[in-house]
């Protein structure tokens, strides 16, 4: 069974809509991070948070949000959607927000904008 | 900062031959390293990682690489590889002090192998 939950695998979008990546991990971690891989560009990171705090917030565009409800959820809204946006969203997480700890990463959430 | 360089996009080898997929990094210290593997329609999995010590690590699936502090590299191989051993590899690397613990990955290396 997978550990790291995101939904929804896929999503399209028209551009200037908002939408909202769901991410749930039960691995008991206490970092979660998002990345973002499309065609363009290689693996990217954008947030890391631990402890439901945010840590490293490499994403120029405020149009991002990553919202943590609890420990073990990280969701992530994008408002006023690009085609550019399109990509595939992968939240990750780790024992400890630490830089010798192994990333268990989600399937994905390709997200594709009109 | 920490950067990887992965310098063959793809690499296409025959079932049972040996494997070598190339990394480069750049940081100013010896530094974590890891490589990853993404299967089609699946996240990333870690197959080895190196902090320290033997500079030749294990992982899974016969898998292994080899850092280099002279050649800032850590290569990984494999003697022989299966067709299921097509995807895509990714090396990453993550700074050992400074605060900046996110790992950051090359490019990948898509590997194909025909059976």
């Amino acid at each position: 069974d997978p550990k790291i939950i995101q939904k929804p695998k896929y999503l399209v979008a028209v551009t200037g809509s908002e939408k909202i990546l769901i991410c749930e991990q039960y691995l008991g971690h206490n970092a979660m991070y998002w990345y973002r891989q499309s065609a363009k560009k290689p693996l990217e990171f954008m947030f890391s948070y631990s402890y439901q705090k945010l840590m490293d917030n490499q994403t120029a565009s405020s149009r991002f949000q990553p919202q943590s409800s609890k420990k073990n959820h990280l969701d992530l809204q994008i408002t006023a959607l690009k085609p550019d946006d399109s990509a595939t969203y992968f939240c990750a997480s780790s024992q400890g927000h630490s830089n010798t700890g192994q990333l268990y990463f989600g399937e994905g959430s390709k997200l594709t904008v009109l | 900062a920490q950067s990887v360089t992965q310098p063959d996009a793809r690499v296409t080898v025959s079932e049972g031959a040996s494997l070598q997929l190339r990394c480069k990094y750049s940081y100013s210290a010896t530094p974590y390293l890891f490589w990853y593997v993404q299967y089609p329609r699946q996240g990333l999995q870690m197959l080895l990682k190196y902090y320290s010590g033997d500079p030749v690590v294990q992982g899974v699936n016969g898998f292994e690489a080899e850092f280099s502090k002279s050649d800032s590299s850590f290569h990984l191989r494999k003697a022989s590889v299966h067709w299921s051993d097509s995807a895509v590899y990714f090396c990453a690397v993550s700074a050992t002090s400074g605060g900046n613990y996110k790992p950051t990955f090359g490019k990948g290396t898509s590997l194909v192998v025909h059976p």
